[in-house]
């Protein structure tokens, strides 16, 4: 069972390109988590949202609640925005976290 | 950025050797945690922390021990390290702030390979 699914799971744009990731959730949260692992990396945390949207740069991240989906943007993106990019939630109850699988974002210039 | 630092990055051991992996924080967050990363199943949790000598198991805790006598350190030990152990772990700790969410900082990973 997984309580967050992402997609889509591989994604591949032309420099320049705006791109989506989507990240759906079945539990009730407490806060989403965007994060962007590089290749041979680290992970980093880009965005928390328990509701609306934030903006960080090129970078825009919203959440419904009510539909329990979350999008990430990138706009004009850039090769260096390729990456792996994380979607997961702090559920209401426990201390747990929960993850998606990832999306692969390769962006070709 | 937070302080959370993982020690050894890169480790070659062997079949049935002990392993220790050691996660640092620098923000006196109550939670840490340790996952594991494979390709096709994400990031697992192991074990957690939430609080001094307080712990408890994740989804894929077997042949992995954890301890936690200083806030600030977080030990995640492989008794008898199998190949099957062979993987990418990260350390992370969230804070605990009352009636407010907390962002979750990951540290920069170690790769062990157990040959």
């Amino acid at each position: 069972k997984n309580e967050v699914e992402q997609s889509p799971q591989n994604l591949t744009a032309q420099e320049g390109e705006f791109i989506t990731i989507n990240c759906s959730y079945s539990v009730g949260i407490s806060a989403l988590h965007w994060l962007q692992q590089h290749p041979g990396g680290g992970i980093v945390s880009l965005f928390m949202l328990s509701s609306g949207k934030k903006k960080h740069g090129r970078l825009i991240a919203t959440i419904n609640i009510q539909e329990k989906h979350s999008s990430l943007h990138i706009t004009a993106s850039h090769p260096r925005d390729s990456a792996v990019y994380i979607c997961a939630v702090s559920p209401n109850t426990g201390n747990q976290f929960y993850f998606g699988t990832g999306t692969s974002l390769t962006v070709i210039p | 950025d937070a302080g959370i630092t993982q020690s050894p990055r890169h480790k070659v051991t062997e079949t049935g050797t002990p392993v220790t992996l050691r996660c640092h924080q620098t923000e006196n967050h109550r939670y840490m945690y340790w996952y594991r990363q494979d390709p096709g199943h994400g990031l697992r949790l192991i074990h957690y922390s939430y609080g001094v000598k307080d712990t408890d198991k994740g989804e894929v805790s077997d042949g992995y021990s954890v301890s936690r006598s200083k806030t600030e350190d977080f030990l995640l030990t492989l008794e008898s390290a199998t190949s099957s152990q062979t993987s990418v772990y990260f350390c992370a700790i969230r804070g605990d702030r009352v009636g407010a969410n907390t962002e979750a900082f990951f540290g920069q990973g170690t790769r062990l390979t157990v040959v």
